[in-house]
């Protein structure tokens, strides 16, 4: 079965300095790896997506991501964090199970704060 | 399109109390999903809808939970005989049938449920 792991639980930044959230996955084949954001009080937003391809996403707000299947990872970066940046950030693989659901498979999350 | 809306937002209710929740996707969406998400945690899948079969259940899913999606549209969640480990955040998510909109989940705001 696969799994993601987001080895940081919470990381401070300062505003206008550079971001990496790490994320690890495990999964046999050519996974489909998502970013999804979540603010205080608020559902998921999809923040960028891999199926095949150039393994470098862009994605929304900013973020960009790079697969990389020799590290099994999918890092979750930004040049310059801006306050509003500051929310929890997931990681997420899609699950092939035998049946048809394709349901996502997410890590703990990882908090960020964004300091003035 | 005007997203996936959820009802309500914030439920509180007293152990061995039923509740109801219900989830409005996005129009054109059929497939349909429920997580669920305990603080400190990512969301953990709980079934999944095409149309208005339910397809699948995690084992997450004891016998006090039943879902529906009557007409294919908006579905409901319902627990029996509440306790206090299902103080959550229920989530609702849908996406499109076919190719890879298949695998891009939209995520409501969720339904905060608090057990007393």
């Amino acid at each position: 079965a696969q799994s993601v792991t987001q080895p940081d639980i919470h990381i401070t930044v300062s505003e206008g300095a550079s971001l990496e959230l790490r994320c690890n996955y495990s999964y046999g084949a050519t996974p489909y790896l998502f970013w999804y954001v979540q603010s205080p009080g608020q559902g998921l937003q999809l923040l960028l997506k891999y199926f095949s391809g150039d393994t470098l996403v862009q994605g929304i707000k900013g973020f960009e991501a790079e697969f990389k299947r020799s590290q099994s990872s999918f890092n979750l970066r930004k040049p310059s964090v801006h306050w509003s940046d500051a929310a929890e950030y997931f990681c997420a693989v899609v699950g092939f199970s035998s049946g048809s659901a394709r349901q996502l498979t997410f890590g703990s999350g990882t908090q960020l704060t964004v300091l003035p | 399109d005007t997203g996936v809306s959820q009802n309500p937002r914030h439920k509180i209710t007293k152990r061995g109390q039923n509740v109801t929740f219900r989830c409005d996707p996005i129009s054109e969406h059929n497939r349909l999903y429920w997580y669920r998400q305990t603080l400190g945690q990512g969301p953990e899948f709980l079934t999944y809808f095409q149309n208005e079969a339910q397809l699948e259940k995690s084992r997450l899913l004891s016998d006090r939970f039943s879902a529906e999606r009557p007409k294919g549209s908006f579905s409901t969640l319902e627990i029996q005989r509440t306790e206090q480990g299902d103080s959550a955040m229920y989530l609702c998510a849908s996406s499109q049938s076919g190719g890879r909109g298949t695998y891009e989940q939209y995520f409501g705001p969720g339904t905060r449920l608090t057990v007393t």
